[in-house]
């Protein structure tokens, strides 16, 4: 079964301190996307990444970077030099190949950055 | 990205009422999604609206309880009947970027059953 765990229910630092949020996956899918989502207080949910199965390459987008581990069946989340406005609850999220449009959240990690 | 709206942006509701949700898209697609994410938890997928077709239901959800219309490309309803405490929750619709894959969300319906 499909399934997402986030183990760290909240993390706090303090601003310009570098932070990684978990993420391990099970599927039995060889095909499969992975995502992570922010929800600011506000509560909308704000798309970060999509990765499949496929690329295991590490993803740099300014200050966040994602690292893919197949072999863990992990997904984390690094934020480089946080800042206060990086609080938020961070999903990750999986979806399979046999059906795509189901996204499987995980619990979610609450991230606190105080100034 | 979508643009996704949706309406009531929050309510406060009596038990044994019906509230309608609604999810307006700025551009035709083919999927929407209804999410349920209760005080403090996760997402969870309550349906998927094809336009044309009726929505079709995740194990725990059914039609009597969430019926959902999608009358158009680019717009859907979600209504909560006979609503109880356990209700009380954000509503969230999405829609399916099929150039990515991602789904992008709409800002939620804050729904408050007392």
């Amino acid at each position: 079964a499909q399934k997402v765990t986030q183990a760290q229910t909240e993390i706090s630092v303090v601003e310009k301190e570098d932070v990684t949020l978990d993420c391990v996956y099970e599927t039995r899918d060889t095909t499969y996307y992975l995502f992570w989502y922010k929800q600011p207080p506000s509560g909308e949910l704000v798309f970060l990444i999509r990765r499949n199965s496929f690329d295991e390459q590490n993803e740099i987008s300014g200050r966040y970077s994602w690292n893919f581990q197949k072999s863990t069946s992990s997904f984390n989340f690094t934020i480089t030099a946080s800042q206060v406005v990086d609080s938020a609850v961070y999903f990750c999220a999986l979806s399979e190949a046999r059906n795509t449009d189901k996204l499987i959240f995980g619990t979610g990690t609450r991230l606190q950055v105080f100034p | 990205s979508a643009v996704i709206s949706q309406k009531p942006s929050r309510d406060i509701c009596q038990r044994g009422t019906s509230l309608t949700i609604q999810c307006q898209v700025d551009s035709q697609v083919t999927m929407m999604f209804w999410y349920r994410q209760q005080p403090g938890q996760s997402l969870t997928l309550i349906a998927t609206a094809n336009q044309g077709s009726e929505a079709t239901y995740e194990s725990g959800f059914v039609i009597d309880k969430f019926p959902i219309s999608r009358p158009n490309l680019t717009f859907s309803t979600l209504t909560v009947s006979n609503m109880s405490p356990e209700d009380s929750s954000i509503y969230l619709c999405s829609v399916e970027d099929l150039g990515g894959g991602e789904q992008y969300f709409g800002p939620g319906t804050r729904l408050t059953v007392t």
